[in-house]
């Protein structure tokens, strides 16, 4: 069965430190891994996506890593700001449809503090 | 921020109305998706669409339906409201890029049914 497990559920820390959030899957085949931030009453919006061939991609004070090997992907967020607060949800993609189906994460909850 | 539009975002209605949720793209998209998410959970498809007139149910059962007749307008149809429809419904389109499809997610419409 295609599964998306993240870890932590939720977390909380104070501004300016740093946090990295965990992904495992179990989708396959494999097409890609995106991690995406949904702020509350809002819908999702990208923030990275890695195919096979990538184990690291940035986007700003985001930093995702994949290991296609482990089925492992993590989320590093780095000198943390309050509008960071949001769920942080990993998607993978199969490679076996051409609708592009996607395996949703229940999503890690973060709350910056100030 | 993607071009995608959801209506109304908000919503309380009383058991047994008919309603309609409304989605529209001007991405000129023809991959369509409706989701339903409920707090702390993760987004399950409902609803996907290939193009006009194409519309196919998702991996979660749902009483809605769904019609597309135009490429940037993709309603979702509730016919006769519970409380067990009580949730939020995400809208998406997507595009191809390169290997990957991007999928791009509206605001929301948080449906709650009393």
């Amino acid at each position: 069965k295609n599964q998306v497990e993240q870890s932590p559920q939720s977390l909380i820390i104070l501004e300016g430190k740093n946090c990295t959030l965990q992904c495992n899957y179990t989708v396959s085949p494999f097409s890609n891994l995106r991690w995406y931030k949904q702020d509350t009453g809002r819908g999702p919006v990208s923030l990275t996506i890695m195919t096979f061939s990538e184990n690291t991609k940035s986007n700003g004070r985001y930093t995702a890593t994949l290991d296609a090997d482990t089925k492992q992907s993590s989320l590093h967020i780095t000198a943390s700001q309050l509008s960071d607060s949001a769920s942080y949800i990993c998607v993978v993609s199969d490679r076996g449809s051409t609708l592009g189906r996607l395996y949703f994460g229940r999503g890690t909850q973060l709350t910056v503090w100030p | 921020e993607a071009d995608i539009y959801q209506t109304p975002r908000y919503l309380v209605i009383g058991t047994g109305k008919k309603i309609t949720l409304e989605c529209s793209q001007t991405m000129g998209h023809d991959k369509m998706y409706w989701y339903q998410q409920d707090p702390g959970m993760e987004l399950h498809l409902i609803h996907y669409s290939y193009g006009v007139n194409s519309t196919e149910k998702g991996d979660l059962s749902s009483e809605s339906t769904v019609s597309r007749i135009r490429t940037e307008h993709f309603p979702l149809t509730l016919e006769s409201a519970r409380p067990s429809h009580t949730s939020q419904y995400l809208c998406a389109s997507s595009e191809r890029t390169g290997d990957t499809y991007e999928q791009y997610f509206g605001p929301g419409t948080r449906l709650t049914v009393t």
